[in-house]
C-alpha cells in the first residue's frame, strides 16, 4: 500500500468493553508510533517500537492500553476496560529511519472510538 | 518545558493572503520541527519541516521561518488558497516521538 492504514476506521464500545485497533505502517518502516488524539487538540504520544522492540511506552495512559507489534510491521493497539476518557482518534505514524536522525513520521487515517 | 505553544487558535485569511502561524518552545533539546496539516476526518499529512540549524526552508507556498535564540518557529503560507482551509500543527521533535501544539484552524476566503 502507499500509506499507513488503519482500521477500523469507527469503533463503537460501550464502557467496559476491551477493544483492538490495527495499524498496518509504509512497507519497509523500521519505526511506529501510537498517538491519541482528543477532539480540537493536537496528537499525544503514547508509545513507539523500533522493529518489534518497544522502546517508549511513557505515554500510554493507564495500564489499561497495551500496544504490540510482534513481526516488526503491522501493530495492534488494545485498550481493556474501556472508559469514557479514552473516546479520542487513535492514529498510528511509521517512519523510515531508526529513530536517531531525520524523522519524517507519516500519519494514518485514524480510528475514532467512543466509548458510549 | 515539553511543550509546544502555538498561535493563534483561528486564523481567516482572504484569497491571495499570507497567513501566518507561530509556535515557541522551551526545550533547547528539541532538534527536529515539523508542520503538518490536517482536514476533517483525515490523518495529519506532512508539509514542510525544519532543523534548528537552518533559519528558513521554503518549500513552494509553505516557509518555515526558525529563531533559535527566541526558540520560535513559524509558518508562512503564500498566496493562501481555500483548499488551504484545515488545521495546522506544529510540533517539535526531542528524541523520537512528536510533540504537538494545540493547533490552528485557518479559513481562507474565497
Amino acid at each position: 500500500g502507499a500509506g499507513v492504514s488503519q482500521s477500523p476506521r469507527y469503533k463503537v464500545a460501550k464502557r467496559g468493553q476491551d477493544v483492538a485497533l490495527r495499524c498496518d505502517p509504509i512497507s519497509g518502516h523500521v519505526s511506529l508510533f501510537w498517538y491519541q488524539q482528543a477532539l480540537g487538540q493536537g496528537p499525544e504520544f503514547l508509545t513507539y517500537f523500533q522493529n518489534e522492540a518497544q522502546l517508549d511506552k511513557s505515554g500510554l495512559p493507564s495500564d489499561r492500553f497495551f500496544a504490540e507489534r510482534p513481526e516488526g510491521s503491522v501493530s495492534t493497539l488494545k485498550i481493556q476496560r474501556t472508559q469514557q476518557e479514552d473516546s479520542a482518534v487513535y492514529l498510528c505514524a511509521s517512519s523510515a529511519d531508526t529513530g536517531l536522525g531525520i524523522h519524517e513520521q507519516y500519519f494514518g487515517p485514524g480510528t475514532r472510538l467512543t466509548v458510549t | 518545558q515539553q511543550q509546544v505553544k502555538q498561535s493563534p487558535q483561528s486564523l481567516i485569511v482572504q484569497k491571495g493572503g499570507i497567513s501566518i502561524i507561530n509556535c515557541a518552545y522551551e526545550n533547547t533539546a528539541f532538534d527536529y520541527f515539523p508542520w503538518y496539516q490536517q482536514f476533517p476526518g483525515k490523518g495529519p499529512a506532512l508539509l514542510i519541516a525544519i532543523r534548528p540549524d537552518v533559519s528558513e526552508k521554503k518549500e513552494g507556498r509553505f516557509t518555515i521561518s526558525f529563531n533559535k535564540s527566541a526558540k520560535q518557529f513559524s509558518l508562512h503560507i503564500m498566496d493562501s488558497q481555500p483548499g488551504d482551509s484545515a488545521t495546522y500543527f506544529c510540533a517539535a521533535s526531542p528524541v523520537w516521538e512528536y510533540i504537538f501544539g494545540t493547533g490552528t484552524r485557518l479559513k481562507v476566503l474565497a
